[in-house]
């Protein structure tokens, strides 16, 4: 069965500091890979979506990339975090039945 | 420009009751539509997915409906129970690309 690992669950970072979020499929192979963001009561915005290594489209410009280094391996990154990146970070993959799947998330505080 | 609404933003009711929860979307030639669940604090669970062509889709005690003439579709929770209490989501595909359009969900507390 296919599994989706998402880390750190937690995360308090200073403003201006870099960022690191990784996520990670199980049980699959070329999933289409996704980094949702969830504001406090708020919905979903899509932020990146990747349908193959090194491939990977943004749908909202602003200071965070994503990158796809291997396969499986979804990466959300940023140089210098903002207040504004505070948030609930989601990753998520599809497959063909185009069912979203999506893993745990990562709080996300910035001070 | 496609736009999910989820009405009502909160929903209260006694464990045991059936309940609807409603999610309407503007424009009908969507591609497919997701019912998702979230617990506080945690990821989204896929709950049923239904294709254009579909009218409906049951999993256990839930089943969604779809009407995109009218451009709606419900998610029915038969004899309800506290376990079920968090905050439900619907999402349109408007077509084949990645793109989902979510509605902001509707809280559901199952009262003991």
């Amino acid at each position: 069965s296919q599994t989706i690992h998402q880390w750190p669950a937690t995360l308090v970072q200073p403003v201006g500091s870099p960022l690191s979020l990784e996520c990670t499929v199980e049980g699959t192979s070329n999933p289409n890979l996704y980094w949702y963001r969830q504001a406090a009561g708020r919905g979903l915005q899509l932020l990146f979506y990747s349908v193959g290594i090194g491939q990977i489209s943004s749908e909202v410009p602003q200071n965070l990339s994503a990158s796809r280094p291997q396969d499986r391996q979804f990466i959300l990154s940023s140089k210098k975090l903002l207040l504004s990146d505070s948030g609930f970070y989601l990753c998520a993959w599809s497959y063909r039945d185009e069912k979203l799947f999506f893993g745990s998330g990562t709080q996300l505080s910035v001070l | 420009k496609q736009e999910v609404t989820q009405i009502p933003a909160a929903l209260s009711v006694p464990e045991g009751e059936n309940l609807v929860l409603n999610c309407s979307f503007t424009d009908s030639a969507i591609y497919n539509l997701q019912w998702f669940r979230q617990d506080p604090g945690k990821g989204l669970t896929s709950l049923l997915l239904i294709q254009s062509s579909q009218r409906e889709q049951t999993s256990g005690r839930l089943n969604a409906s779809l009407d995109k003439s009218s451009g709606r579709s419900t998610l029915y929770i038969a004899a309800s129970q506290p376990g079920d209490s968090a905050t439900y989501l619907c999402a349109v595909k408007k077509d084949s690309n990645y793109q989902l359009i979510w509605g902001a969900g509707t809280k559901l507390i199952i009262k003991p």
